[in-house]
């Protein structure tokens, strides 16, 4: 069984335009993430979301915003794509508790053209 | 600004030899200590993790944490070509935070 899931997997798309990522997770985790990975691989966290509160990553643009219907999904709106918005966006869950670990998705390649 | 760093690389090392890769952290209070791997076009899976001082060992991964000189490191005995990868460190914070800082990732390279 597949512990985070994310949907599409590649996505291409013009400037200018909205999209969304779709992201699952059947761990039964509290709390769930969105990353960005650059083309250096760096990892940043974007944005932190439990059923208590929305943690944001102040360097987010807010073209950037997630929304979770239920506690086993959350997902990514883009307003607006730039070229930077190219990366690779992982979703990722965990309990709360500092000492967990976090499981992540496979990842969605997005290309703004 | 909390900070993990770690060299970027490549590291090559030959088959069978023991890779040692090395991550610092710039948050005294940090609580706790991951290690992930990384393929290339794939997502990061968990090796390890370690909270307190002193080695922690898993088959051929062994994480030595020191807090007190505030770094962690992965070592890998009995490299294969599988291992060949990137390998992030991430640190939790302290303040209660539960959200890691992850460090730029170093890449790996075991050849035959």
């Amino acid at each position: 069984d597949t512990a985070v899931s994310q949907t599409p997997k590649y996505l291409v798309t013009q400037m200018g335009n909205d999209k969304s990522i779709k992201c699952e997770q059947n761990l039964g985790h509290d709390t769930m993430y969105w990353y960005k990975q650059d083309s250096k691989k760096f990892l940043k966290i974007m944005f932190s979301y439990n059923n208590k509160e929305l943690i944001i990553n102040e360097t987010v643009p807010n073209r950037f915003s997630p929304k979770s219907p239920d506690k086993a999904h959350l997902n990514l709106h883009i307003n607006s794509l730039e070229l930077g918005d190219s990366a690779v966006y992982f979703c990722a869950s965990s309990q709360v508790e500092a000492t967990d670990t976090q499981y992540f998705g496979p990842g969605t390649r997005l290309t703004v053209l | 600004q909390k900070e993990v760093e770690q060299n970027s690389g490549p590291l090559s090392v030959p088959e069978g030899a023991i890779a040692s890769l090395n991550c610092t952290y710039s948050d005294r209070g940090s609580q706790s200590f991951f290690w992930y791997r990384q393929y290339s076009g794939k997502s990061p899976e968990l090796i390890m993790f370690i909270y307190s001082n002193g080695d922690k060992e898993d088959g051929r991964f062994t994480a030595q944490l020191n807090k007190a000189s505030q770094y962690v490191s992965l070592l890998i005995r009995d490299s294969q070509p599988s291992d060949s990868a990137t390998y992030l460190c991430a640190v939790t914070p302290s303040g209660g935070s539960y959200i890691p800082t992850f460090g730029r990732g170093t890449s790996l390279i075991v050849h035959p």
